[in-house]
């Protein structure tokens, strides 16, 4: 399994909801990041735990939050969110930290 | 701070012909450089894999280069088809954090 797969594919909320993106991955890898991707930009990081702990947090809003409950699993916890933060989240993940990074297909999320 | 940059930002070519695409970074202190492609709306594949110590990295059609004293990579794709229209983006790697560049658009023509 070469696969990483994220949930739900498109998700729309309002500004007070509450919301989780997940990424999960089989393939053993130890390193997992998430990115966001605007319109004809390229992926932004946002974080990156490696062996399940956060070990880069790009100065990111407290209203994204991550957990990764274990090795397979990342998960991004939304609140209160701005019509700004619309975007196409993509999850990732490699072996160890400075290997080929493998994308899941994003979820594209819109803030109204 | 690292910039990397891709040039040209669009290009188009009949099928067949070979494809050349640049990347130029600014901080040689890098681990690896990754060449991507991403189809529209979707994730990203990952295309090759340069370790800082090594001159070029090839997969099938796919060739790409690294000079890191100059900053530079490029991603050579041979005889080229209508299925290589993509937006391709190389990333560079400083343990852990990609920084992209903006990537190139590629339309190949029939």
């Amino acid at each position: 399994d070469t696969e990483v797969t994220q949930t739900p594919k498109h998700l729309v909320m309002g500004m007070t909801n509450k919301k989780s993106l997940k990424c999960e991955q089989h393939m053993g890898h130890r390193a997992m990041y998430w990115y966001k991707q605007k319109a004809k930009k390229p992926p932004e990081l946002m974080f990156v735990y490696s062996y399940e702990k956060l070990s880069i947090n790009e100065s990111v809003p407290s209203r994204f939050s991550p957990e990764c409950p274990n090795s397979s699993l990342l998960n991004l916890h939304l609140h209160a969110l701005q019509p700004e933060d619309s975007a196409l989240y993509l999850c990732a993940s490699s072996l160890s930290p400075t290997e080929t990074q493998y994308f899941g297909p994003g979820t594209r999320l819109l803030v109204l | 701070k690292q910039e990397v940059t891709q040039i040209p930002a669009a290009l188009s070519v009949p099928e067949g012909e070979n494809l050349v695409l640049n990347c130029s970074f600014t901080d040689s202190a890098i681990y690896n450089l990754q060449w991507f492609r991403q189809d529209p709306g979707k994730g990203l594949t990952s295309l090759l894999l340069i370790q800082s110590s090594q001159r070029e990295q090839t997969s099938g059609r796919l060739n790409a280069s690294l000079d890191k004293s100059s900053g530079r990579s490029t991603l050579y794709i041979a005889a080229s088809q209508p299925g290589d229209s993509a937006t391709y983006l190389c990333a560079v790697d400083s343990w852990g954090k990609l920084q992209f560049g903006a990537g190139t658009q590629v339309v190949v023509t029939p």
